[in-house]
């Protein structure tokens, strides 16, 4: 069974630009959840989606956007970037949401110049 | 709002020892899990706790869940290089029912292990 995907590996952008980011989760996996990983802040939850649909939301700006297709693949999107949203973004996947039941893949490094 | 403090910060250990690191918090937490994370990898789920007092192995790796449910330790026995990684622990936060909960997490113990 293939893990969770993520798409790209890596990006460099610059700041006031903005960013796509695609993860798709394991097969028969309907919810997926979006960090943000720095070292001075750690993992922060940025939003969880099930079935289309967004069921938690994190403490981000409204510049963090997401949305999930009928695949359940979904895609984060951060506009207006600045240098402070350099990051990795790590999605998890997993059947219905439960937290001790995800399975994360291996992330995205943004770097904002 | 609610905070994981995780110790220490890093260790650095020589292969075969034992290794001890812990996760507190203010507030109460009904659910502990321990995680650890490989350069350029996602965190991997190690083992889960869901009752104060719970003692759970998986391995060489042992968890308990604090009897306060405000805190939580995590011991490696007999460290081999493999085990180095930065450990995590996290809980579900509080204000928000059933499965939809989004996690709290501390900032790490880094390991480093000697041969």
């Amino acid at each position: 069974k293939a893990g969770v995907t993520q798409t790209p590996r890596y990006l460099i952008k610059t700041r006031g630009q903005q960013v796509t980011l695609s993860c798709s989760p394991i097969s028969g996996h309907r919810s997926v959840s979006w960090y943000q990983q720095t070292p001075g802040q750690g993992l922060q939850f940025l939003f969880e989606y099930f079935s289309e649909t967004q069921r938690n939301k994190g403490n981000f700006p409204g510049r963090f956007s997401g949305r999930q297709f009928s695949n359940s693949r979904s895609e984060m999107n951060v506009s207006t970037l600045e240098l402070g949203d350099s990051a990795l973004y790590l999605c998890a996947s997993s059947v219905s949401g439960r937290t001790d039941t995800q399975y994360f893949g291996p992330g995205t490094r943004l770097t904002v110049l | 709002g609610q905070q994981l403090n995780q110790s220490p910060q890093s260790m650095f250990i020589q292969e075969g020892e034992d290794v001890s690191m812990n996760c507190t918090s203010s507030s109460i937490f009904n659910t502990w899990l321990w995680y650890k994370q490989d350069p350029g990898e996602g965190p991997v789920l190690l083992i889960a706790l869901y009752k104060a007092g719970e003692l759970t192995s998986n391995g060489r790796l042992t968890a308990q869940f604090g009897i306060t449910r405000k805190d939580s330790f995590l011991n490696i026995s007999a460290s081999i290089p493999s085990d180095v990684g930065i450990y995590f622990c996290a809980g579900p936060s509080l204000g928000s029912a059933g499965n939809n909960r989004k996690l709290i997490w501390g900032l790490g113990t880094s390991l480093a292990v000697n041969p």
